[in-house]
């Protein structure tokens, strides 16, 4: 049980193009997703928290007009990754909180490459 | 805001030894607290977790135990084998979740 899925896997993408990313609790239903970044060797950043059917709510310094963040049911939400540039490449992962008293399951991640 | 500290860094361990790992934090609301493994390309993985209201928590070759008067909680994998190599984290949540830096830890057969 607790299975979340991200597609696609890896992406490669050229500059200024946009990407979108799907994540997807495949057996249960998650009111609340997160979104994270995560930079070779680092610790996983917050990102943004989204719940179904209202507005994300972006940490600092994350600019929502380049990271757009949907959740449209309680079972997927998506992040577009717009007008993409070098510095985006990254490992992104969401996870999908069960509601079960704050636990979270983690997606596969998603390698973005920027070219 | 919560801040997650974890040690060590890294950590090298021979197989069959066991591997600690420790976390503290600061907000004295947090009262969840996950310990994930990722492995190289993956995404994190819940191994373990724990609640406030628990001292000790254990699955097999892994524990967790937790000091809320100090405010840390620490990893404990007995009997290491190789395929426990990977970077763990551990977690802090109260009105969020916040992270550790993470340990990689080798196991060397």
């Amino acid at each position: 049980g607790a299975v979340v899925s991200q597609h696609p896997s890896w992406v490669i993408c050229k500059s200024g193009t946009s990407v979108k990313i799907e994540c997807r609790s495949l057996d249960f239903q998650a009111t609340t997703m997160f979104w994270y970044r995560q930079f070779p060797k680092q610790s996983l950043m917050l990102m943004a928290t989204s719940n179904e059917g209202s507005k994300a709510t972006y940490e600092q310094g994350v600019e929502k007009d380049k990271f757009l963040i949907n959740h449209a049911s309680l079972t997927l939400s998506t992040l577009t990754v717009t007008s993409a540039h070098p510095e985006d490449s990254s490992f992104y992962i969401c996870s999908a909180d069960s509601g079960a008293l704050s636990e979270q399951y983690f997606g596969p991640g998603t390698r973005l490459t920027v070219t | 805001g919560e801040n997650v500290e974890q040690h060590p860094s890294t950590l090298s361990v021979q197989e069959g030894d066991s591997a600690v790992i420790k976390c503290t934090y600061s907000d004295s609301a947090s009262n969840y607290f996950p310990w994930y493994k990722q492995e190289l390309g993956k995404g994190p993985q819940l191994i373990i977790d724990i609640r406030s209201n628990v001292g000790e928590k254990k699955d097999q070759r892994i524990a967790v135990t937790l000091n809320k008067t100090a405010k840390h909680f620490s990893l404990h994998i007995t009997e290491t084998q190789p395929e426990d190599s990977a970077v763990y984290f551990c977690a802090a949540s109260g009105n969020d979740m916040r992270f550790g830096a993470g340990t990689r830890l080798t196991v060397k057969p």
